[in-house]
C-alpha cells in the first residue's frame, strides 16, 4: 500500500514565523501536491511538483513556496504566516503522468496560526 | 472547463438506508472519475474509480457507474451504516495530466 506521511498532525505557530510542512510518499511517485482543505471551500491546489526540483503552481500559491529535493520528500513553506492561512493541509502523491492513476492522501496537517 | 458538482450536504439516513450521492462532471477530455471518502479528522482515502465509459467501480459496498451520455457517476450503497458516516468527494482526472478536479464534498450522517 501506498504511505504518504505527513510530520505533524497538529500546528500552532505565531503570525509573521516562517512554518514548514513536511510530506514524505514511500512509493517513487513522480507526482506530489499540497492542498488545503477549509469548510464549505472544499479541497484547493497550493502547488504541485511532477518531479525533484520542479514545480508549478496550483490554484491558490499566493503566501506559499514548496521544495522538492528529493523525489520522496515534498515540503511546503509559508513564508511569513498568517491567520488566514489557518487550515487543514493535504500532501497526495501519485504515479505516472496517467490520469487514470489515483492520487493518494496522507492524514493531513491541521495548522493553527495565532 | 473542467469541474466537478455534487450535491449539497449533509445527507442523513437511518442505518440500512439506500444512499445515493449524485455527482455531475464537465470535462474537456475523456476524464477517469474517483470517489474518495474522508474520515473525521483523517485525510482522504480512494473509494473507487472507474476510467471509461460504462465502466462500474465497487467497493466496500459502495459502487459507482460512469455515465458519459449524462456526465454522471453517482455513488450508491445498498444498505449504510453508521462507520459510513463521513465526507465523500467526487473527483475527475483527465488522460495525461495530473491534475485532480474535486466536488465540495458531500457530508453523510447515518443514525442508528
Amino acid at each position: 500500500d501506498v504511505k504518504v506521511t505527513q510530520s505533524s498532525r497538529y500546528l500552532v505557530k505565531r503570525t509573521g514565523e516562517k512554518v514548514f510542512l513536511e510530506c514524505v510518499q514511500d512509493m517513487d511517485h513522480e507526482n506530489m501536491f499540497w492542498y488545503r482543505q477549509d469548510p464549505g471551500l472544499g479541497l484547493r491546489l497550493i502547488y504541485f511538483s511532477y518531479d525533484v526540483k520542479m514545480k508549478e503552481k496550483g490554484d491558490i500559491p499566493e503566501g506559499y513556496s514548496v521544495s522538492r529535493e528529493k523525489k520522496e520528500r515534498f515540503s511546503l513553506i509559508l513564508e511569513s504566516a498568517s491567520t488566514n492561512q489557518t487550515s487543514m493541509y493535504l500532501c497526495a502523491s501519485k504515479s505516472g503522468g496517467q490520469g487514470n492513476q489515483p492520487q493518494h492522501f496522507g492524514d493531513g496537517t491541521r495548522l493553527s496560526i495565532l | 472547463g473542467n469541474s466537478v458538482t455534487q450535491m449539497e450536504g449533509p445527507v442523513t439516513l437511518s442505518e440500512e438506508a439506500f444512499l445515493t450521492i449524485n455527482c455531475t462532471y464537465t470535462a474537456t477530455g475523456y476524464p477517469s472519475l474517483f470517489w474518495y471518502v474522508q474520515y473525521p479528522g483523517e485525510g482522504l482515502q480512494l473509494l473507487l474509480k472507474a476510467t471509461k465509459a460504462d465502466d462500474k467501480g465497487s467497493n466496500k459496498g459502495f459502487e459507482a457507474t460512469y455515465r458519459k451520455e449524462t456526465t454522471s457517476f453517482h455513488l450508491e450503497k445498498g444498505s449504510v451504516q453508521v462507520s459510513d458516516s463521513a465526507v465523500y468527494f467526487c473527483a475527475l482526472s483527465l488522460y495525461n495530466f495530473n491534475k485532480f478536479y474535486f466536488g465540495s464534498g458531500t457530508k453523510l450522517n447515518v443514525k442508528p
